[in-house]
């Protein structure tokens, strides 16, 4: 049973446009969510977070939008940078303490 | 935030050998983790590293087949015993609990692991 799930597998943006990268949870227990980035041959990076105590956080061009009723999270890039091209994970925790990951999804930033 | 290091980065095995794979944080973190990551697929959590005590293992993972070693608070192992093609995976360690009173895991390089 996949608890946190990114259902787009890839997806291709044109440098400068805008990068939305979706995840989806089912466990309401969940109250913290993070976005980690991962380049090939290495380990995942923390990009940003959010408590479920918001509905929104931002940290330079990266953004995470959290609708706890939907039980959905967002990433936005903006601008998009070809060094923005990597896999991106989403992970929860909450309630059995552990980090949940999703699936990843597969950012291409187009020159 | 923390540096974490993983040996060997890679390694090609055959059918029925062990590999222990080492993980070093370059400072004293409160819990240490094991992941897998198959191809295509999630982060896994195998177990989480216990400081002096056996490891806690998620279900479907036993010590016998993944035994784990933490003798302080900056080292960890994981040896993948008895291994199968089926074990072909990249399997990274986290920390987390660092001096500066985060939350957030952080994650080392990870180690590629093929099984013939």
């Amino acid at each position: 049973d996949q608890q946190v799930k990114q259902n787009s597998p890839s997806l291709s943006v044109q440098e400068g446009r805008i990068s939305i990268l979706n995840c989806d949870y089912t466990n309401s227990m969940f109250d913290y969510f993070l976005w980690y980035k991962k380049y090939p041959a290495e380990g995942p990076t923390f990009l940003i977070s959010i408590s479920s105590i918001k509905d929104k956080n931002e940290d330079g061009r990266f953004t995470v939008f959290l609708n706890k009723s939907a039980k959905h999270l967002s990433l936005h890039i903006v601008p998009s940078q070809p060094g923005d091209s990597a896999v991106y994970f989403c992970a929860s925790w909450g309630g059995t303490y552990k980090y949940i990951f999703g699936t990843g999804t597969r950012l291409k930033v187009l020159a | 935030s923390a540096v974490i290091s993983q040996k060997p980065s890679r390694d090609i095995c055959q059918r029925g050998t062990s590999l222990t794979i080492q993980c070093q944080v370059d400072s004293q973190v409160t819990m240490m983790f094991w992941y897998r990551q198959q191809p295509g697929q999630s982060l896994t959590l195998i177990a989480t590293a216990n400081q002096g005590s056996e490891a806690t293992y998620e279900s479907g993972f036993v010590i016998d087949k993944f035994p784990i070693s933490r003798p302080n608070l900056t080292f960890s192992t994981l040896t993948v015993s008895n291994m199968s093609p089926e074990d072909s995976s990249i399997y990274l360690c986290s920390a987390e609990g660092l001096a500066d009173g985060t939350d957030t895991q952080y994650f080392g390089p990870g180690t590629r692991l093929t099984v013939l």
